[in-house]
């Protein structure tokens, strides 16, 4: 286990709503990565966080937003979600140093279903 | 743009046997390279990092090789068992990309008993 944890496990919303996802990451970790990833694909960066600003986003539309909070745990909001949206979603931390090489330990992931 | 490639078809192969997956990339050249494992529905867990400085790593039955003039990794499990069957992704350091890793699509991988 990586001691990332996530939760809700899956999550079932319908077009349109809103929903927040948390993860709390590794003790001694000070980053936070969320990934989304479709089934049979890789996981596709959203977003990273590092001591509470993003730092670096993918290709994903505002209406996916995030925080870290001081104890390093993190939330991914999505709004007005679409079909497309459902997949599982996973959360990564990891501790960025100066010479780093960002090994990435995830969590269990949440499972979103968009009807 | 930079792109990672994966074996895209699966991989069967007998217990005992050694599974050798690929993973190729083009237009950049990473500072290092790193596999991961992922069971259905669960996270990816890291397994191996090697740095374009070094040509092979091992890790108990793992080895993975780094060959940057190719632009290739292989990951390598020797003496495969059934409970190495999952998906096995590669990703790399994005550079200058705010060094965010750059994922392939992962090769899915069984061993048979």
């Amino acid at each position: 286990e990586t001691g990332v944890t996530q939760s809700p496990t899956h999550l079932i919303k319908t077009r349109g709503q809103q929903v927040t996802l948390r993860c709390s990451s590794q003790s001694g970790h000070n980053t936070v990565s969320w990934y989304q990833q479709a089934l049979g694909q890789g996981p596709q960066f959203i977003f990273q966080y590092y001591r509470e600003e993003e730092n670096g986003r993918g290709n994903f539309p505002p209406r996916f937003s995030g925080l870290q909070f001081p104890n390093y745990s993190s939330e991914l909001n999505v709004n007005a979600l679409e079909l497309d949206d459902s997949a599982l979603y996973l959360c990564a931390s990891s501790l960025k140093t100066g010479v780093n090489t960002d090994t990435q330990y995830f969590g269990p992931g949440t499972r979103l279903t968009v009807l | 743009s930079q792109k990672i490639e994966q074996n895209s078809e699966a991989l069967n192969i007998q217990e005992g046997k050694t599974a050798t997956l690929t993973c190729n990339y083009t237009n950049y050249s990473p500072a290092y390279l790193q596999w991961y494992r992922q069971d259905p529905g669960r996270g990816p867990v890291f397994l191996l990092l090697i740095r374009e400085n070094e040509k092979e790593k091992r890790k108990e039955r793992l080895k993975v090789t780094f060959d940057t003039t190719l632009k290739q990794s292989l990951f390598h499990i020797t003496a495969s068992q059934p409970a190495d069957s999952a998906t096995y992704l590669c990703a790399l350091d994005g550079a200058g990309n705010n060094r965010k890793l750059i994922w392939g699509l992962g090769t899915s991988l069984a061993v048979n008993p």
